[in-house]
């Protein structure tokens, strides 16, 4: 059954660094997401894209986080200029068109910012 | 208001038990409401979900309950087994975002 896949599946970075988080979403899905959740707590939405735009984004979503679908395959998020509480568990979900609620997750990637 | 109000935070339950979680929401415009389990160090994964035109939905040993006028929804797990020990996520969305409720730790006891 295919899967939506992350990379790398821990990063460790230093405060103010960048890093990037990638995904590979499943190939005929439309609909990509990032969730992240802060150890111990809830899931909690970052962002949408469709059609290689931001479709909605929370407040958490704030100018030191970017997303990008490169070359049709991967998606990415961007973190500018790690934060300490930008360490989280961070997840990539997408739909198939025609099932417009069933979001398929990723293992998802830790991020530990020092 | 986008909540999603998630009891108990953590359960515990014999084998063979019926843990019961429940949801509350707040936002009328939600149409979707999932149920996510989570094994530590995985991603959610989903379990059964539910509509707001139907009052129960059954898959297996999962059963979800639905009552639209008290805005509340909950989970039950027939028989339950230790492996069903995880975290249990309630959701709601309209259009495709999730709004996640706090998580209830299961620990299904052999």
């Amino acid at each position: 059954e295919p899967e939506v896949t992350q990379t790398p599946s821990h990063q460790v970075t230093q405060m103010g660094q960048e890093v990037i988080l990638r995904c590979v979403p499943i190939s005929n899905h439309l609909y990509f997401y990032w969730y992240r959740q802060i150890l111990g707590q809830k899931v909690e939405f970052l962002v949408s894209f469709y059609n290689n735009e931001i479709s909605e984004k929370s407040e958490i979503f704030d100018d030191q986080f970017s997303v990008e679908r490169p070359d049709g395959s991967n998606f990415t998020l961007k973190i500018r200029s790690t934060k300490l509480e930008d360490s989280a568990m961070y997840f990539c979900a997408s739909i198939r068109e025609g099932t417009p609620d069933t979001q398929y997750f990723g293992p998802g990637t830790r991020l530990t910012v020092l | 208001q986008q909540q999603v109000k998630q009891s108990p935070q953590s359960l515990i339950v014999q084998k063979g038990g019926i843990p019961i979680i429940n949801c509350a929401y707040e936002n009328t415009a939600f149409d979707y409401f999932p149920w996510y389990q989570q094994f530590p160090g995985k991603g959610p994964a989903l379990l059964i979900a539910i509509r707001p035109d139907v009052s129960e939905k059954k898959e297996g040993r999962f059963t979800i309950s639905f009552n639209k006028s008290a805005k509340q929804f909950s989970l039950h797990i027939m028989d339950s087994q230790p492996g069903d020990s995880a975290t249990y996520f309630c959701a709601a969305s309209r259009g495709g975002k999730l709004i996640f409720g706090q998580g209830t730790e299961l620990s299904v006891k052999p």
